[in-house]
């Protein structure tokens, strides 16, 4: 079945470049994306990429699709205390194209 | 401000109270969604409507219960609720279900089953 894994947790220093990892399942998938939550806020998307693209890069972020091992990546350069928050990765799949999403990535950013 | 707002915020109700949750997009959309988000699990899919008709239900019970007058509402009724429903009820919108289908999230309602 469609599947979206993340690890939980991340902790990175202010100034370090976080790297933010996802597999998923469905190699139908033609699009995936980055979601990030903040604390009591909905889902704001940050970047998404199509699949016949390896990487895209949006000012400090930058995504890595490896589609063969269907890995994907979200890396977030100089990262800063704002930067704290869930960050979601999903995959468009199932029927009608809906989104399916990992558990979410809690990125914690220490002075 | 993404363009989806959701009412109320916060939500504490009995379980044997009616209740319903208020989703309005300003974006022009076709589409909307329910999600439920709870600790520990993905986003759960709860429905689908395109152009104000359900196109997907997955599995959800009966006390949930939504409605769609029109392609800028989007109503979740909760009626007989149970303490394990209680979570982040999350609200988006697309401008269609296919093609890029990226979904734009309302900041969601908490609830609380008692």
């Amino acid at each position: 079945g469609e599947d979206v894994e993340q690890s939980l947790f991340l902790s990175v220093r202010e100034g370090d470049s976080s790297v933010i990892n996802c597999t998923y399942t469905d190699s139908s998938s033609t699009y995936l994306y980055w979601y990030k939550q903040e604390p009591g806020a909905g889902l704001q998307l940050l970047t998404y990429i199509f699949s016949n693209m390896d990487m895209k890069q949006d000012q400090r972020l930058t995504v890595l699709l490896n589609k063969k091992d269907k890995h994907l990546s979200l890396r977030i350069a100089d990262t800063q205390t704002g930067d704290s928050a869930i960050y979601f990765c999903a995959e468009r799949g199932g029927s009608q194209g809906n989104l399916i999403f990992g558990k979410g990535t809690k990125l914690s950013v220490k002075p | 401000e993404t363009g989806v707002t959701q009412t109320p915020r916060h939500l504490v109700m009995g379980m044997t109270n009616k209740k319903s949750l208020k989703c309005e997009q300003h974006l022009g959309h076709n589409a909307m969604y329910w999600y439920k988000q709870s600790a520990k699990k993905p986003l759960e899919l709860m429905f689908v409507y395109s152009l104000e008709e359900r196109v997907e239900n997955n599995s959800v019970p009966s006390r949930f219960s939504p409605e769609c007058p029109n392609s800028s509402h989007l109503f979740l009724h909760l009626h007989t609720l149970q303490p394990e429903d209680s979570a982040l009820y999350l609200c988006a919108s697309s401008p269609t279900t296919g093609t890029e289908n990226i979904q734009y999230f309302g900041a969601g309602t908490r609830l609380s089953v008692l």
